[in-house]
């Protein structure tokens, strides 16, 4: 994997709301998607991963989306809950390990 | 299965002083690979270690080293310590990369919970 950039840095919204954050990488060999997710003071977790054979993959609140001919994927979460509040962030893998985005502090209002 | 480890948990040294950190990966997962974490700086990519080998380099300067035993357990050392230093420092687990036939390809990554270091 080459870089990957992630957007928005910060996005704050209202419980019960959607959030979406996005993903761009360059390198065409890329084809491993994993997000992960940080909550305060505790290690990154794996919440959902896709690999570049399908475009779309869900787990209950939680999908992402791939599009590989613009080189970008998306986080989706629905219904946000205050617990939904962490910083999360995306990977793209073409080689033997990923390259992390510089993470999005997600902030769900209650 | 026990997740990744790490220890020690907390750290403080002063400038100047070295110090080793350890992780031990998941049972049968022979790759390891460390990160540094500062606030507002994502995770900073130091080097991935499969079976004994550094296979993997980011960009850090030499005063960061590592290794690998044969269990998979993996040792990060840093020299000179500097105050910039100070950061979480993650290790990371997978199996690997390397399919039946020989193909790469990127496997799951598990954290550790980090070892906090401040220098002084």
């Amino acid at each position: 994997g080459e870089n990957v950039e992630q957007h928005p840095s910060t996005l704050s919204v209202q419980e019960g709301d959607s959030a979406v954050i996005k993903c761009t990488y360059s390198d065409s060999a890329s084809n491993y998607f994993p997000w992960y997710k940080q909550e305060l003071g505790k290690r990154p977790q794996l919440i959902i991963d896709i690999r570049s054979n399908v475009g779309e993959k869900k787990d209950q609140r939680i999908a992402v989306t791939l599009n590989k001919t613009a080189k970008h994927f998306s986080l989706h979460i629905t219904e946000t809950q205050p617990e939904d509040s962490a910083v999360y962030f995306c990977a793209e893998g073409g080689s033997y390990i990923p390259t992390f985005g510089r993470g999005t502090s997600l902030i769900v209002h209650p | 299965k026990a997740g990744v480890t790490q220890t020690p948990r907390y750290l403080i040294k002063t400038r100047g002083q070295q110090v080793t950190l350890s992780c031990s990966p998941i049972s049968g997962h022979r790759s390891v690979s460390w990160y540094q974490q500062t606030p507002g700086q994502g995770l900073q990519f130091l080097f991935e270690y499969f079976s004994e080998t550094q296979r993997n380099k980011g960009n850090f300067p030499g005063r960061f080293s590592g290794r690998q035993f044969s269990n998979s357990r993996s040792e990060m050392n840093v020299s000179t310590l500097e105050l910039g230093d100070s950061a979480l420092y993650l290790c990371a687990s997978s199996r690997g990369g390397i399919g039946t036939s020989g193909r790469v390809f990127t496997d799951t990554q598990y954290f550790g919970p980090g070892t906090r270091l401040t220098v002084l």
